[in-house]
């Protein structure tokens, strides 16, 4: 079955950017989604189609995807934006959902 | 303005059952691929089920697969997922959430999810 691979943590100082990393094989070719989900919250989609963002999500949230790496990059990274991010693809062979194993974001 | 509402998780011993709910109000399930997916507390996410907006395409992840059912009740806008032979590796916080393009697994509406336990 299809494997994503996220880092498990990323640090960065506020008004800084932060990049998250979504590894997976030809992941290029799929659709790639992102959620960010804090403590005690469901996740919230910030990031689908790979570089498209829901209503209300700040322009500061963008996404790339090529190769074997799908990428979300946060500009001016706020306080606020601490959470854990996933990422996900739909596996077409299986017909299933595929979310990576996530990412911690602490801002220091 | 869409709202999921899971129900029904609790402790349950191996080997037992439980069924899960989820209300919907602001959106009709009978139009809408909705699923399952889980997160043991610190964890990341797991899908485990989906229902297509007919009802006719219904898929499983391999870990929940013969174990679990997924369901549909129209009338009540209500989605169900009924387990059966319930292990401690199940222990999770269940969400339903809403796809809002059928099967590209864009989940833009989802409950507030419900703990289940399995534990003797």
């Amino acid at each position: 079955s299809y494997v994503l691979t996220q880092t498990p943590a990323v640090s960065v100082a506020p008004g800084k950017t932060a990049r998250i990393t979504c590894g997976g094989d030809t992941i290029g070719r799929k659709s790639v989604h992102w959620y960010q989900q804090k403590p005690g919250q469901a996740p919230v989609l910030i990031i689908y189609y790979n570089d498209d963002r829901p209503s209300g999500i700040p322009e500061r949230f963008s996404g790339s995807n090529s190769g074997n790496t799908a990428t979300l990059t946060i500009s001016r990274v706020e306080a606020g934006d601490e959470a854990d991010y996933f990422c996900q693809v739909w596996d077409n062979i299986r017909d299933h959902c595929v979310f990576g194993g996530g990412t911690k974001l602490t801002v220091l | 303005q869409v709202q999921l509402v899971e129900s029904g998780g609790g402790l349950v011993k191996p080997g037992g059952s439980l069924r899960l709910s989820c209300a919907a109000s602001g959106v009709s399930l009978s139009d809408n691929y909705m699923n399952w997916i889980r997160q043991v507390p610190g964890k990341g996410l797991e899908w485990l089920s989906y229902i297509s907006d007919t009802g006719y395409t219904i898929r499983y992840a391999d870990s929940v697969w013969g174990r679990f059912t997924i369901s549909r009740d129209n009338a009540n806008n209500l989605l169900s997922l009924q387990m059966n032979s319930l292990r401690a590796e199940d222990t999770a916080i269940y969400f339903c959430a809403r796809d809002s393009r059928p099967t590209a697994g864009i989940y833009d509406y989802w409950g507030q999810g419900t703990l289940v336990t399995v534990s003797s």
